[in-house]
């Protein structure tokens, strides 16, 4: 079973609606979660990370976190068409420090104008 | 973007030779990592680094070693490049404490190919 597993799409959502991503994970005791963007031929860039339960809001984008459910989701909303990329969710599987940073394998978004 | 570089960015070998991917990095990060991107399996961990001199092996180590010589740098090596070994290589940093210590941000990438 995968530690980190992602839907990987394509999703397509028009333009201005919400983007709704989901991810689940094995380890119970993980206590990091993050959520990269990833557009073709570039390298992933750290768009949020969550470390409770519950919802954290920047800008357009909100991360949510249930461990009880061991699944992390990534809302965007008012999607735009520069928010088409391959995004990541990403988990580190202990506390026991940050050397094990597990990584989906995306969901691709398509934001259709 | 965070001070990360890496050299070549782009390297086209052949199946034997000895391979050595730089990563540099400006933010006195104590951690660095290399990854390898292949469609399929995502972003995969190859080895790590927690200090000067300081590594460890992760996910898809075998056929690949590490050095560390200086906070700034760490190298990536194929002693011996095996078509298998074709794929995107991505340095990553962190930070040493804090709350965020544990946010990994990412170089440019390497695009290696070995016939």
């Amino acid at each position: 079973q995968k530690e980190v597993e992602q839907n990987s799409g394509p999703l397509s959502v028009p333009e201005g609606a919400i983007a709704s991503l989901n991810c689940t994970y094995s380890d119970r005791v993980s206590q990091s979660f993050f959520w990269y963007r990833q557009y073709s031929g570039k390298s992933p860039e750290l768009i949020m990370s969550i470390y409770s339960n519950g919802d954290k809001e920047d800008g357009r984008f909100t991360a949510q976190l249930n461990k009880a459910s061991q699944y992390v989701s990534l809302l965007i909303r008012d999607s735009q068409p520069s928010d088409s990329a391959t995004y990541l969710c990403a988990v580190i599987p202990s506390d026991f420090g940050n050397e094990k940073l597990t990584f989906g394998t995306g969901t691709r978004l398509t934001i259709i104008p | 973007d965070a001070g990360i570089t890496q050299s070549p960015r782009h390297k086209v070998t052949e199946t034997g030779t000895p391979v050595t991917l730089r990563c540099h990095q400006t933010e006195n990060h104590r951690y660095m990592y290399w990854y390898r991107q292949d469609p399929g399996h995502g972003l995969r961990l190859i080895h790590y680094s927690y200090g000067v001199k300081d590594t460890d092996k992760g996910e898809v180590s075998d056929g690949y070693s590490v050095s560390r010589s200086k906070t700034e740098d760490f190298l990536l090596t194929l002693e011996s490049a095996t078509s298998s070994q074709t794929s995107v290589y991505f340095c990553a940093i962190s930070e040493s404490s804090g709350r965020a210590s544990d946010e990994q941000f990412f170089g440019p990438g390497t695009r290696l190919t070995v016939l």
